[in-house]
């Protein structure tokens, strides 16, 4: 059974870099796509983006000029990277995994607050 | 991007009750729709997905149905470890978008 663990910085600066990475363990990361989601109070429940094994990538329009999502196959990892982020970024942020259309196995989410 | 709401936002009901959520799509997602259920400081626990099929190990009191626009989550027999949030997600078209939520609480 795969299990995924993101890991990162707990609080960020405005303006600045979120950076958060998800190792995977249990399963090969071939043939599956691996996203990136976070839950707000304000929002709820946010698809950020995803990246196939092999690199593809889509993002949701609402963040994507300030998205990106990599893969390390080799690491077993994926990343997060969310520019200029302001007080509206805070959020726990999950990493998960599954087909193009559905999320079958999810982190348990890291708290990323954005504050001076 | 597809606007995804549920009914009701909360319900209270007994052990062994009959729960059903509603999940609309403001536009045809045919049957791109899955279900999740929250607990607090837990990640979303997949249930369902293409609308009826149940994910391994899920608990068969659960079950969804529905096409197009209206959907449904039914849990039989409620236990008490169905106290929790549950979510709906269309996977139609991108970006991919979450209901509110309904939270179900038991008497």
């Amino acid at each position: 059974q795969v299990q995924l663990q993101e890991s990162g910085p707990g609080l960020v600066k405005p303006s600045e870099t979120l950076s958060l990475t998800c190792t995977v363990s249990g399963d090969s990361m071939t043939n599956h796509y691996w996203a990136w989601i976070r839950q707000s109070p304000g929002i709820g429940l946010e698809w950020i983006g995803y990246i196939y094994y092999r690199g593809s990538t889509n993002y949701n329009p609402s963040l994507k000029r300030r998205v990106t999502i990599s893969i390390d196959t080799s690491k077993d990892q994926f990343s997060l990277s969310l520019t200029s982020v302001t007080e509206a970024d805070t959020a726990v942020y999950y990493c998960a995994t599954g087909t193009q259309n559905r999320f079958d196995y999810w982190g348990q989410g890291t708290l990323v607050t954005v504050s001076a | 991007d597809i606007q995804m709401t549920q009914s009701p936002s909360s319900v209270s009901a007994s052990v062994g009750d009959r729960v059903t959520i509603t999940c609309r799509a403001s536009q045809g997602i045919s049957n791109w729709l899955a279900w999740y259920q929250q607990k607090p400081g837990k990640a979303p626990k997949p249930l369902i997905y293409a609308a009826s099929s149940l994910q391994s190990g899920v608990p068969s009191r659960f079950s969804g149905s529905g096409s197009g626009t209206d959907f449904t989550l039914t849990i039989n027999s409620l236990q008490p470890e169905d106290s929790a949030t549950y979510y709906c997600q269309q996977a139609n078209s991108f970006p991919f978008t979450f209901g509110p939520g309904t939270k179900v609480d038991i008497k």
